[in-house]
């Protein structure tokens, strides 16, 4: 069966930490997605990312960096020197390759709040 | 329009009424998916539609909950007798045929009393 668990219920850190959200996931598929979305308080959720199974380099994107590992089913994301407009839910997701409709199996979601 | 489009954005209904919601998708994608977000929760998974194939209906919790799609236009959810614990945010999303990623919709906050 797949799984995401996100331990991390809320994180606060001030403006200008640096903060990792942990991920990490089970499944049986070999080829399999992950993602991470944020969620703002407006509620809509937006893509950050796409890490494909066979694809292990880590990725980095403005102030934000993903460090995908398969030896720890983890999929780790960092935002380094945090804004006050990083404050949101983010949740990661995993799709298998293996289920036709390619649906996302979510975490429960880390809330971070960066404080001014 | 640019991005999907749900509606209505809240919607507040006594126990056993029947509710709809409509979702529309970003233009050109072939593949809806609905979810369902409780309070503090991930999303589940609802339903699945591509193109004309049969839907993936998997993810639907009981028989009061049905959902129908057009071709690659819109999709309605339907909740049948409404019960309390129906109470959270529908979510819609929508996806490029050979993409993987999905982008969702503001979604419908339903309230059941």
């Amino acid at each position: 069966a797949q799984k995401v668990t996100q331990a991390q219920t809320e994180i606060s850190v001030v403006e200008k930490e640096d903060v990792t959200l942990d991920c990490v996931y089970e499944t049986r598929d070999t080829t399999y997605y992950l993602f991470w979305y944020k969620q703002p308080p407006s509620g809509e959720l937006v893509f950050l990312i796409r890490r494909n199974s066979f694809d292990e380099q880590n990725e980095i994107s403005g102030r934000y960096s993903w460090n995908f590992q398969k030896s720890t089913s983890s999929f780790n994301f960092t935002i380094t020197a945090s804004q006050v407009v990083d404050s949101a839910v983010y949740f990661c997701a995993l799709s298998e390759a293996r289920i036709r409709a390619n649906n996302l199996f979510f975490g429960t979601g880390t809330r971070l709040t960066v404080i001014p | 329009g640019a991005g999907v489009s749900q509606s209505p954005s809240n919607k507040v209904t006594e126990k056993g009424k029947d509710v709809e919601l409509r979702c529309d998708p970003i233009s050109g994608h072939t593949a809806l998916y609905w979810y369902r977000q409780r309070l503090g929760q991930g999303l589940e998974f609802l339903i699945y539609f591509q193109g004309n194939s049969a839907p993936d209906k998997s993810g639907l919790p009981s028989d009061r909950f049905s959902a129908e799609r057009t071709g690659e236009s819109v999709s309605t959810l339907t909740i049948q007798r409404t019960q309390q614990e129906d109470s959270a945010v529908y979510l819609c999303a929508s996806k490029a045929g050979l993409a993987y990623e999905q982008y969702f919709g503001p979604g419908t906050r339903l309230t059941v009393t």
